[in-house]
């Protein structure tokens, strides 16, 4: 079956430390995948994706690579903002596949 | 700037009543989605359309929560009755192509529902 798992939360940082949240994922097929963010009392929007392996996709100062060979889709950031609090989730999906697999989120909160 | 919107944003209600939760996807977007995101659970498909056809309600109790498109433009989640464990908030999402595919999922602001 097809499935994301993250780690688990919450992560707390001081600002402008290194920020890794790890993701897995099990995928019958040749998904895409993706990161959202959910800042308090908002709906999810998308931060990056990757459509095919060895892809990296990157925004707001965010990245992951697509790793085939590990099934691995880890969101890093150099230098995290007290802004950059929020709940982060992966996600696959991809033309194959009718929606989208959520993981269950990993909720950051940075520190001044 | 397209979004989509839900109404109400909020809403507390008595369990037993009706409950009736709007969204509207962004024009040109053929498929929607209803999520559910507690503390406990995190964020739940219940139910997704491609084109106004359902094509999975899966994830919703069928006896009390039904959802409909009544036309391009709406997209309804209906509760009765209501109870205190669908306090919850809830999300619509709208795309474009195939139900999943390699495009975005635009999210809306939700509907936080609250069953005293």
């Amino acid at each position: 079956g097809n499935s994301v798992t993250q780690m688990e939360g919450p992560v707390t940082l001081s600002e402008e430390a290194f920020l890794t949240i790890n993701c897995t994922y099990t995928a019958t097929g040749y998904p895409s995948l993706f990161w959202y963010v959910q800042y308090p009392g908002e709906g999810l929007q998308l931060l990056l994706k990757a459509t095919k392996a060895d892809d990296k996709g990157s925004n707001k100062g965010f990245e992951a690579t697509y790793r085939k060979e590990t099934t691995s889709f880890h969101l890093e950031k150099g230098s995290v903002q007290v802004s950059d609090s929020a709940v982060y989730f992966c996600a696959l999906s991809g033309y194959n596949f009718n929606k989208f697999y959520f993981g269950s989120g990993t909720k950051l909160n940075v520190k001044p | 700037d397209a979004r989509v919107t839900q109404t109400p944003r909020h809403k507390v209600t008595e369990m037993g009543q009706e409950v009736t939760m709007r969204c509207q996807p962004i024009l040109g977007h053929n498929t929607v989605f209803w999520y559910r995101q507690t503390m406990m659970q995190g964020l739940e498909l219940l139910a997704y359309f491609r084109n106004r056809a359902p094509l999975d309600d899966s994830g919703m109790p069928k006896d009390r929560f039904s959802a409909e498109m009544p036309d391009a433009t709406l997209a309804t989640l209906k509760i009765q009755p209501s109870e205190p464990r669908d306090s919850a908030v809830y999300f619509c999402a709208s795309g474009m192509g195939l139900a999943g595919g390699n495009n975005e999922q635009f999210f809306g602001p939700g509907t936080r529902l609250t069953v005293l």
